[in-house]
């Protein structure tokens, strides 16, 4: 298993530009999420899926859009990028509750770090 | 406004002493907590939990302690390694999908 990937690793953008963060994972998981980190405070949830066809919001979700077309891939878009989405942002899921260490359990990938001018 | 809160951005121990991160909530309706370790340039990994009915739980070297009443819960280490230099975040959710992170605390184990 490569576990929880994500691409790309850096990115720079200008204001105003779209882009499409990636994430996959190869465990069959059917929970996964998307957390930006920022200076000062902690992971913030921007939003998760359940499963393919279903995602929903989570504690920031404006200026992002997701989609879950497939169980493996959770793509996250911004649509129009702006200075304050400059941010580290992780993608993770999690396995289904009987290979779980614990109920709350993610998994997460290595980060992409995205700087808007 | 952060319901999760590591107030000691940084924390330095010597090798074989014991660590202690603290963590601090606003939230009573948090009914479950999570401890997180993050190296450079990887994602958080999960370490050690506890549930609100609890209030310690062990695994190996690592302990959890809540205090619900003064909604604050630390992590203890002992013996700190030099492999335990890290990013330790908290965690804690009311059950539902979503997790509150703190901030982060920086580890660094003295050898």
């Amino acid at each position: 298993n490569a576990g929880v990937t994500q691409t790309p690793k850096f990115q720079v953008l200008k204001t105003g530009q779209s882009m499409t963060l990636q994430c996959a994972q190869d465990m069959n998981h059917e929970y996964m999420s998307w957390y930006r980190q920022d200076p000062g405070m902690g992971l913030r949830l921007i939003h998760y899926s359940v499963g393919a066809g279903i995602t929903d919001q989570g504690e920031v979700p404006n200026g992002y859009n997701v989609s879950r077309s497939t169980t493996e891939d959770f793509p996250l878009r911004l649509l129009s990028a702006a200075p304050s989405q400059t941010s580290v942002y992780f993608c993770a899921s999690r396995p289904p509750k009987e290979a779980r260490r614990d109920p709350y359990e993610q998994y997460f990938g290595p980060g992409t770090r995205l700087t808007v001018t | 406004d952060q319901q999760v809160k590591q107030n000691s951005p940084s924390l330095s121990v010597q090798e074989g002493r014991i660590s202690i991160l603290n963590c601090d909530y606003t939230n009573s309706m948090f009914d479950y907590f999570l401890w997180y370790k993050k190296y450079p340039a990887e994602g958080p990994t999960f370490l050690i939990s506890i549930s609100s009915i609890k209030d310690k739980n062990e695994d190996g070297r690592f302990t959890v302690f809540l205090n619900k009443s003064a909604k604050h819960l630390s992590l203890h280490i002992v013996p700190s390694q030099p492999g335990d230099s890290a990013v330790y975040f908290c965690a804690a959710t009311t059950g539902a999908n979503n997790l509150f992170f703190g901030t982060g605390t920086r580890l660094t184990v003295i050898p």
